[in-house]
């Protein structure tokens, strides 16, 4: 079967560091995606690992194991704006998998 | 800019009237994608398109079908909406490869909210 867990909520002040973890299981796994998504909006792409390791975009950072079916998106230097739900993904060959989000607070 | 356009994007429709929901790109993507949200949970893939190659999911209800006349645009068809099927809609859109498969990077357009009542 499927299952996919990701933390339900976090909160963090501004400027801090966040880790999300997400674990995964599914078949046909080409990579894990991370998705951001503000209250009332569309999802929108923020990073992607096809291989073990981390993948870098400025302040948000994405890290990948295959091997532990594992996941993180690291925020850095939060900000207010950074208050959304983030969703991991893992994409089976072009069809993603949204596990069930982690709603971030940021506080000042 | 290059987009996903979903119209409307507040549709209330009666239980068991059908309804169809919009979307369009100018991306120009081989791959069309429509999503079910409830409120609170993840978006959950109901079906997409691969150029004219339609891929329904395994549980979809058959309530739930879609058309792509072209390139362009995406056609979301409830043919007997319940109260359980009122949720955004999401449609996406990614690029096909040469390879045969698909880019990793969906676009989603901004979502048509339904009301059933």
């Amino acid at each position: 079967g499927q299952s996919l867990e990701q933390p339900s909520e976090v909160t963090a002040v501004e400027g801090a560091i966040v880790q999300i973890n997400c674990t995964y299981q599914t078949s046909g796994f080409y990579g894990l995606s991370w998705y951001q998504q503000h209250d009332g909006g569309a999802p929108t792409f923020l990073s992607y690992n096809a291989l073990d390791g981390l993948e870098e975009t400025g302040r948000f950072s994405s890290f990948l194991s295959r091997s532990d079916s594992y996941g993180y998106l690291l925020l850095q230097e939060l900000q207010m704006k950074d208050s959304a739900s983030y969703f991991c993904a893992p994409n089976q060959g072009g069809k993603l998998i949204f596990g069930q989000g982690t709603e971030l607070s940021v506080k000042p | 800019d290059a987009m996903v356009i979903q119209n409307p994007r507040y549709q209330v429709t009666q239980f068991g009237k059908p309804v169809t929901l919009s979307c369009s790109q100018t991306l120009n993507h081989n791959v069309m994608y429509w999503y079910q949200q409830k409120s609170s949970q993840a978006p959950k893939l109901l079906f997409h398109y691969y150029d004219k190659d339609f891929n329904n999911e395994a549980d979809t209800p058959d309530n739930f079908q879609s058309r792509r006349p072209n390139t362009s645009f995406c056609f979301l068809d409830i043919r007997s909406p319940g109260l359980g099927d009122a949720a955004m809609y999401l449609c996406a859109t990614s690029r096909g490869l040469s390879s045969g498969s698909i880019s990793y990077e969906q676009y989603f357009g901004p979502g048509t909210r339904l009301t059933v009542t």
